[in-house]
């Protein structure tokens, strides 16, 4: 157990659809990330949440959209995705965004868009 | 551009001794970060350098030399669960982690 939850563990969606991301972390921690993992590639960091405001996004598409409630909760709002959005989505959290902290990863939601 | 470059594949022998190299060209410096990932399962912590030389933790060892751009990860005694990808990652002077695409190594009895 991480400390680190995320639901669903798979999905698939078609291009029109709409769907969300969820991910929890117990770990009292004050920052939250989104990663997109391809096979093959590094991984690509998305969002970055530090206290529940987002500090970074990198270029990301508008077709996902990230929320962050409160600091232990995020989630990832999936819309008109395209096939090429399939991959592994991870979530994790940090101690802080700076420093040797180390991130805590949760185990992943498998995204298939066909 | 930033980039880290780690091998694609390693193979090793059960109890041996294996060196998983990485080296970075990054905006800045604020530490590097080894992590494990068996195949389906989420990244776990392995290792954090900041300073020059050698980190031991166990069975896991992690080097930097912060002037030539390079860390590597040594895995002594291997045992069949160590068959994972490692991945390298460098904070760069922005605080953002830039990651490595894994080394997957596989262990042969």
């Amino acid at each position: 157990e991480t400390g680190v939850t995320q639901t669903p563990r798979h999905l698939v969606m078609g291009m029109t659809n709409k769907k969300s991301l969820k991910c929890e972390q117990h770990l009292g921690h004050n920052a939250m990330y989104w990663y997109k993992q391809s096979a093959k590639k590094p991984l690509e960091l998305m969002f970055v949440y530090s206290l529940e405001e987002r500090v970074e996004n990198n270029s990301v598409p508008s077709r996902f959209s990230p929320e962050c409630p409160n600091s232990s909760h995020l989630f990832l709002h999936l819309h008109t995705l395209q096939p090429e959005d399939s991959a592994l989505y991870l979530c994790a959290s940090s101690q802080r965004v700076a420093g040797g902290y180390e991130q805590y990863f949760g185990p992943g939601t498998r995204l298939t868009v066909t | 551009g930033q980039n880290i470059d780690q091998p694609t594949e390693m193979t090793a022998t059960e109890g041996a001794i294996v060196q998983i190299n990485c080296t970075y060209q990054t905006s800045g410096f604020n530490g590097l970060f080894w992590y494990q990932q068996h195949a389906g399962e989420a990244p776990t912590f392995l290792s954090y350098n900041v300073l020059d030389g050698l980190e031991e933790k166990g069975r896991f060892s992690s080097f930097l030399s912060r002037s030539k751009g390079y860390s590597y990860l040594l895995l002594k005694e291997l045992q069949m669960k160590d068959s994972a990808s490692y991945l390298c990652a460098v904070r760069d002077s922005n605080y953002q982690l830039i990651w490595g695409a894994g080394t997957k190594l596989i262990i042969k009895p």
